[in-house]
């Protein structure tokens, strides 16, 4: 499968630790984007890459949050000391520059 | 800013009747708009876009969109509802690089 990967799928955390996502875009792809899906609404966007360099952030992106694409490649996500209002899913998308995005499965977070 | 509507939560057809899914637009400059599919526990599918020319856009699974400037709408139809087109489509919006999307709207087709 070429599309867009993300792992873990799921992952249940206690409140206050922290957890790390990973997405590994289509490879010829140099943008990549994080976006975050709650029940009911579209998803919303986080932040994004063109190759190694993190572009925009939303203000969602709590400084709790941080991204990085040290080679131009796969992305983390880190969110730490994590609350229960972190509970969503969490997309990763990748392009081509102007191009449409292509979204992974997602990962699964649940914050007990 | 950019924001993007769509007035319906739930559209409900028989199978075989056409299709329209609602999405409306705000945007400065002209939009970039696209339609995404979910189906359940799966991520969102591209379906089609519009950046420029023609106003009707054909994209996968038999799926088409009119661009319309003037009532700033990109209506998702599609001729003839099969059963296996019930899931949840996000209409979205991308001039700016990332994209704003619409609360989404449930596709129901009974057969």
């Amino acid at each position: 499968d070429t599309g867009v990967s993300q792992n873990p799928r799921h992952k249940i955390t206690k409140r206050g630790q922290n957890v790390t996502f990973r997405c590994d875009p289509i490879s010829e792809h140099n943008r990549l984007y994080w976006y975050r899906q709650t029940l009911g609404q579209g998803p919303e966007f986080l932040t994004y890459f063109q190759n190694e360099a993190q572009l925009e952030k939303s203000r969602l992106l709590s400084d709790r949050f941080s991204a990085e694409r040290p080679k131009g490649s796969f992305s983390t996500l880190e969110i730490q000391r994590t609350e229960q209002g972190d509970s969503a899913m969490y997309l990763c998308a990748s392009s081509s520059q102007g191009n449409e995005q292509f979204f992974g499965p997602g990962t699964r977070l649940t914050v007990l | 800013a950019q924001s993007v509507a769509q007035p319906e939560d739930q559209v409900n057809v028989a199978e075989g009747n056409p299709l329209t899914v609602k999405c409306t637009y705000s945007v400065s400059g002209n939009p970039y708009l696209f339609w995404y599919v979910q189906y359940p526990n799966r991520g969102l599918q591209f379906l089609l876009k519009y950046i420029t020319g023609d106003n009707l856009v054909k994209g996968s699974y038999g799926f088409e969109a009119e661009f319309n400037k003037s009532q700033t709408s990109f209506h998702l139809k599609k001729p003839s509802a099969l059963v296996s087109d019930s899931a949840l489509y996000f209409c979205a919006e991308g001039s700016q690089g990332n994209l704003i999307f619409g609360k989404g709207t449930k596709l129901s087709v009974k057969p």
